[in-house]
């Protein structure tokens, strides 16, 4: 049950896009399409952003959107704004377990 | 709106149990597979355990190696985690967490609740 690898910290201006890459095993990030990301503001709890790799849940901006390829899952942000500034981190699925990344901070500029 | 509230966390000694507790509305809890995921003071989420709707599926974290113990009473719309041999390294804030889909997608969390294991 190891870890998936984040990038520990990014940034952009406003208006600018970024992307968050998630790195996993041929057992987790690329053996399914069961990937999810998290935001978390300081002090607060998670909040789902993407599930299964591509998809939306009610209410969060089309800004945010999630892709795969292969072993590796990414998170793209764009038109970014104040607001988005907060940890984010990824989870897969793996027989038997959940795994998370490390976790990235992200700032805006 | 669905909620779900943790109680039960506070300060234990080393060697000592705690026994978290979740209570959920908003939602019909006897279809959703519920976790439990924790986070130590400044670092990131690490997955504690997960149990499917009726009980039938429970999965742990290599890490735990058999001290916790994760139950559900849908009767009682609740979860719970039992905590045994606490340790330091288990200091963290415990979130409780529905999954439509069992070890996948958390939509909803709690705010959590502190466990803090110290001498």
């Amino acid at each position: 049950q190891s870890a998936l690898t984040q990038p520990a910290s990014v940034s952009g201006s406003p208006g600018q896009s970024i992307t968050i890459s998630c790195t996993g095993t041929s057992s987790d990030v690329g053996g399914y399409d069961y990937v999810s990301w998290y935001q978390q503001h300081p002090g607060k709890a998670p909040k789902l952003m993407i599930y299964d790799v591509t998809n939306r849940p009610s209410g969060v901006s089309n800004r945010f959107s999630g892709s795969k390829s292969g072993n590796t899952a990414s998170l793209t942000i764009s038109g970014l704004q104040a607001e988005d500034e907060a940890d984010y981190y990824c989870s897969a699925y793996s027989s038997r377990s959940t795994l998370f990344g490390g976790g990235t901070k992200l700032t805006v500029l | 709106e669905v909620q779900l509230v943790e109680s039960g966390g506070g300060l234990v000694k080393p060697g000592g149990s705690l026994r978290l507790s979740c209570v959920a509305s908003g939602f019909t809890f006897d279809t959703y597979s519920m976790n439990w995921v924790r986070q130590a003071p400044g670092k990131g989420l690490e997955w504690v355990s997960s149990i499917s709707s009726s009980s039938s599926y429970i999965y742990y974290a290599d890490s735990l190696k058999g001290r916790f113990t994760i139950s559900r009473d849908n009767a009682k719309n609740s979860l719970y985690l039992q905590m045994n041999s606490l340790r330091a390294e288990d200091t963290a804030v415990y979130y409780c967490t529905r999954a439509e889909w069992l070890l996948r997608a958390s939509d909803s969390w709690g705010l959590g609740t502190l466990v803090s294991v110290s001498s």
